[in-house]
């Protein structure tokens, strides 16, 4: 059974969209997290989220929201897409403070 | 400069020869990760280690806290190794002590 998974895995929309991602993990884990990889293959944390307390990237626009329906789940909300949002989004879980596990990651393709 | 500094950014070396990549941060941490992303884009945790050494079959993570320096080990490196591997700092960064920062990571090329 898949650990942390991501859906879609790719996602392409226009300019000006509203689009979700959803992220799953089933190790029971209290502590998820979104990672965003750009066209450097350079990663960086967006937020990170646990039962109580989300914590956000002060660099990350306020176009992206975190919205966590259950501990099982954190999905990234992004409102009126841009071409910079282009990149590979990863979510991530662990139960702090252990090592994090990833998901497939969802190539998005804004144009 | 950034705050986790990889070292090779390309490193090609030939089947079965020991690879080392290095790792540098300027951060205070709470534990220093090692990662590896496969040519098809997935991400694998392969370290997570706050002191000393540790070691998962050909793969050895050393860690000095007082240098600021970490370091991957690959002994009779393989083609399957070929991979990007990234050294990420974990500390409490605004909050949540899973935050990590990560290097820019190091590909690594092995060659039969």
């Amino acid at each position: 059974d898949t650990a942390v998974s991501q859906t879609p895995k790719y996602l392409v929309t226009q300019m000006g969209n509203d689009k979700s991602i959803k992220c799953e993990q089933n190790l029971g884990h209290d502590t998820m997290y979104w990672y965003k990889q750009d066209s450097k293959k350079f990663l960086k944390i967006m937020f990170s989220y646990n039962n109580k307390e989300l914590i956000i990237n002060e660099t990350v626009p306020n176009r992206f929201s975190p919205k966590s329906p259950d501990k099982a789940h954190l999905n990234l909300h992004i409102n009126s897409l841009e071409l910079g949002d282009s990149a590979v989004y990863f979510c991530a879980s662990s139960q702090e403070p252990t090592r994090q596990y990833f998901g497939p990651g969802t190539r998005l393709t804004v144009t | 400069k950034n705050e986790v500094e990889q070292s090779p950014q390309n490193l090609t070396a030939q089947e079965g020869e020991f690879i080392t990549i290095n790792c540098s941060y300027s951060v205070g941490i709470s534990a220093l990760h090692w990662l590896q992303q496969h040519p098809g884009g997935g991400i694998v945790s392969l370290f997570m280690l706050s002191s000393g050494k540790k070691k998962h079959g050909r793969l050895i993570a050393t860690i000095n806290i007082q240098e600021k320096h970490s370091s991957l080990h690959i002994t009779a490196s393989h083609p399957r190794d070929s991979a990007v591997y990234i050294c990420a700092a974990g500390g409490d960064y605004g909050g949540s002590q899973g935050n990590l920062i990560f290097g820019k990571g190091t590909k690594l090329s092995v060659k039969p």
